[in-house]
């Protein structure tokens, strides 16, 4: 099993350009989360599905869009990338006894 | 609100030497749970241990082990006989539950320990 993978791993975007971060697990797992940590800090819930075709907000939703068409895959859109949206990005799903598995994280930087 | 604070930003151990890391909560709900999770310099996060709300029993394994009290909303993670490769920064977390009682998996997490073990 791959577990969780997300690409890309780096990234640099203009402000005001767009993009979407890719993650996808092998492990069949219903539950998937976007996080995004800042230098210094914990991680934020941004975006969260609970199945296919069921996606809710977390803590710090605004810039972002989010969608879940299959199990496997939970992609994360920036949509006019801010200067604030430089960040870590780490795609987590959630195994049966509630522990996350987190992808190796994408870095941004948008200037 | 949930929060989670991690009072110490950084330690600094030599090796073999014991080292405990403080977390300490606050929530509003009966049922939850704590976490602790590992970033090493690498930067992936890997899972160490899930304890719920209702289970005050302390847990060991191997090197580590971690106290949960209720009573002081705290989860401390130990580790004894530090080594190099402890090194890392260590997230405590909180969940919520559900109305059935499992963890929802939407995590607060507290800033982090950062822990350099030298040689």
């Amino acid at each position: 099993n791959a577990g969780v993978t997300q690409t890309p791993k780096f990234r640099i975007l203009k402000i005001g350009q767009s993009m979407t971060l890719q993650c996808t697990q092998d492990m069949n797992h219903n539950y998937m989360y976007w996080y995004r940590q800042d230098p210094g800090m914990g991680l934020k819930l941004i975006y969260y599905s609970v199945g296919a075709g069921i996606t809710d907000k977390g803590e710090v939703p605004n810039g972002y869009n989010v969608s879940r068409s299959t199990t496997e895959d939970f992609p994360l859109r920036l949509e006019l990338a801010a200067p604030s949206q430089t960040s870590v990005y780490f795609c987590a799903s959630e195994g049966l006894e509630n522990e996350q598995y987190f992808g190796p994280g994408t870095r941004l930087t948008v200037t | 609100a949930q929060k989670v604070t991690q009072a110490q930003t950084e330690i600094s151990v030599v090796e073999k030497e014991d080292v405990t890391l403080d977390c300490v909560y606050e929530t509003r709900d009966t049922t939850y749970y704590l976490f602790w999770y590992k970033q090493p310099p690498s930067g992936e996060l890997v899972f160490l241990i899930r304890r719920n709300s209702f289970d005050e029993q302390n847990e060991i394994s191997g090197r580590y082990s971690w106290n949960f009290q209720k009573s002081t909303s705290s989860f401390n993670f130990t580790i004894t006989a530090s080594q190099v490769v402890d090194s890392a920064v260590y997230f405590c977390a909180l969940s919520e539950a559900s109305a059935g009682g499992t963890s929802y998996g939407k995590l607060t997490f507290g800033q982090g320990t950062i822990l350099t073990v030298h040689p």
